[in-house]
């Protein structure tokens, strides 16, 4: 699976978009970007994945670029409780539908301050 | 609620024991994946079971080993404890389907080997 680089930590103002960037350059043709977060210890939580077309639901928006090597995550008003560390996932398709493991970096400390 | 069930949610034990953490996975869910977070060591893959076989291997110690029955629930024993095996272990379910199906997690269960 390709490696992601997330910056560390990120602040963002209650109510303004949270943009959080990933890079992902050595992402093959059959690999998904996923994002997960995880709010402090709880089971990390599934928002978003897309393979090269912008994506949106009702969490977030993944925008991946032309080339795919990054994408950036979109929370459009951030609240307090949307304060977790993100992660950046690059995941294979693999054939007969059996899914492929996750493996998690480091990710990305977001704070949203009031 | 992301219908993965993990038993116990708190364990303390002492070391040299043996422990049996459980799973129930999502109605219908055929893959289980179990991963381990400690503080120092982030989220990390240990092993995938997909219809009752092993699908995937990732950093679980040999004192470490997990099955999945045919009623789809799994467990994951830990023997041997060492108190560096203190940390959170989660299970994590995704259904047979099209590819690049989403993985859910539970809520984890704290073990504290003392």
């Amino acid at each position: 699976d390709a490696k992601t680089t997330q910056p560390p930590s990120m602040d963002c103002a209650e109510g303004r978009a949270a943009n959080l960037p990933c890079n992902h350059s050595t992402i093959s043709g059959n690999e998904y970007v996923y994002w997960y977060r995880q709010i402090h210890s709880q089971g990390p939580q599934y928002i978003i994945h897309g393979l090269k077309n912008n994506e949106t639901n009702e969490m977030a928006s993944l925008i991946i670029t032309e080339d795919r090597k990054s994408s950036t995550l979109i929370l459009p008003h951030a609240t307090l409780r949307d304060t977790a560390v993100y992660y950046c996932i690059v995941r294979s398709r693999e054939i007969y539908n059996q899914g492929g493991k996750l493996i998690f970096g480091q990710g990305t400390e977001l704070s949203v301050k009031p | 609620d992301s219908g993965v069930t993990q038993t116990p949610k708190h364990l303390i034990t002492a070391t040299g024991q043996r422990v049996t953490l459980r799973c129930s996975p999502r109605s219908g869910d055929l893959s289980v994946y179990w991963y381990q977070q400690s503080l120092d060591q982030g989220l990390q893959f240990l092993i995938q079971y997909y219809n009752g076989e092993e699908r995937a291997k990732g950093n679980i110690l040999e004192r470490f080993s997990a099955q999945q029955f045919p009623d789809l629930h799994s467990e994951l024993n830990l023997s041997s404890l060492e108190l560096g095996d203190s940390a959170l272990y989660f299970c994590a379910s995704s259904p047979q389907g099209a590819t690049g199906n989403t993985i859910y997690f539970g809520e984890g269960s704290w073990l504290t080997v003392v």
